[in-house]
């Protein structure tokens, strides 16, 4: 049963290091997007990708995050240096189409101390 | 911009009462809607979807929705809940314009509890 993966699925670091979070996509799809939720802002949205193109990535602070898909298998998003505000969890989702149902992984709880 | 609004931020029913979530959105052409459900502790799983047809969506686990154009609305409904119906839940909208579709906007969510 295909499912998108997320590593790791708990990460608790210091403010200031960087953190790494990646995803892999259900095979085939070629849409890829990253969502971050907390309690305060709800589910948003940060990057979304096409054919492993950057589509739209205003919802991403672009000082410290980055996100990639170094190839079709797996997406990455950095964030660099991390803050406490960073804290929540990532998620991310893959999709054969851009409209239509979006396949979740099970996240990345992120803890920024 | 399209928006979607959850009215509902928390909403507590007994089990076996009947559920009805609001759901508006705010655009004027042609949109794919969804609802998603995330369990304690899990990622979002689709409940159902509307692209066209028959306004009136059955999902999964006795869930449905009914799309009506007229007041840009798209309320999930169950009949009778049960307590493992615990859940949030989020609505979810893609707009099409220019004959491709954005990418899909959330609500803020409907969390759910159900008492035993």
């Amino acid at each position: 049963d295909a499912r998108v993966t997320q590593t790791p699925r708990d990460k608790v670091t210091e403010m200031g290091q960087e953190v790494t979070m990646r995803c892999q996509p259900i095979l085939g799809h070629n849409t890829v997007f990253w969502y971050r939720q907390t309690m305060m802002q709800g589910l948003e949205l940060l990057a979304y990708f096409r054919n492993r193109a950057p589509l739209d990535d205003s919802g991403m602070p672009k000082d410290r995050f980055s996100a990639e898909m170094p190839d079709a298998t797996l997406a990455t998003l950095k964030i660099q240096p991390s803050e406490p505000r960073d804290s929540a969890v990532y998620f991310c989702a893959s999709g054969s189409t851009g409209y239509d149902e979006q396949f979740f992984g099970p996240g990345t709880r992120l803890t920024v101390l | 911009a399209q928006s979607v609004s959850q009215h509902n931020h928390h909403v507590i029913l007994s089990e076996a009462a009947s559920l009805e979530l609001g759901c508006n959105y705010s655009y004027g052409g042609t949109v794919n809607l969804f609802w998603y459900v995330q369990y304690p502790g899990q990622h979002l799983q689709l409940l159902l979807k509307y692209f066209s047809g028959d306004p009136l969506v059955k999902g999964i686990k006795g869930f449905e929705a009914e799309f009506i154009k007229s007041k840009f609305s798209f309320n999930l409904r169950k009949p009778s809940v049960q307590w493992s119906d615990t859940a949030e839940y989020f609505c979810a909208v893609n707009a099409w314009a220019s004959g491709s579709a954005r990418q899909l906007t959330f609500g803020s969510g409907t969390q759910l509890t159900v008492l035993p």
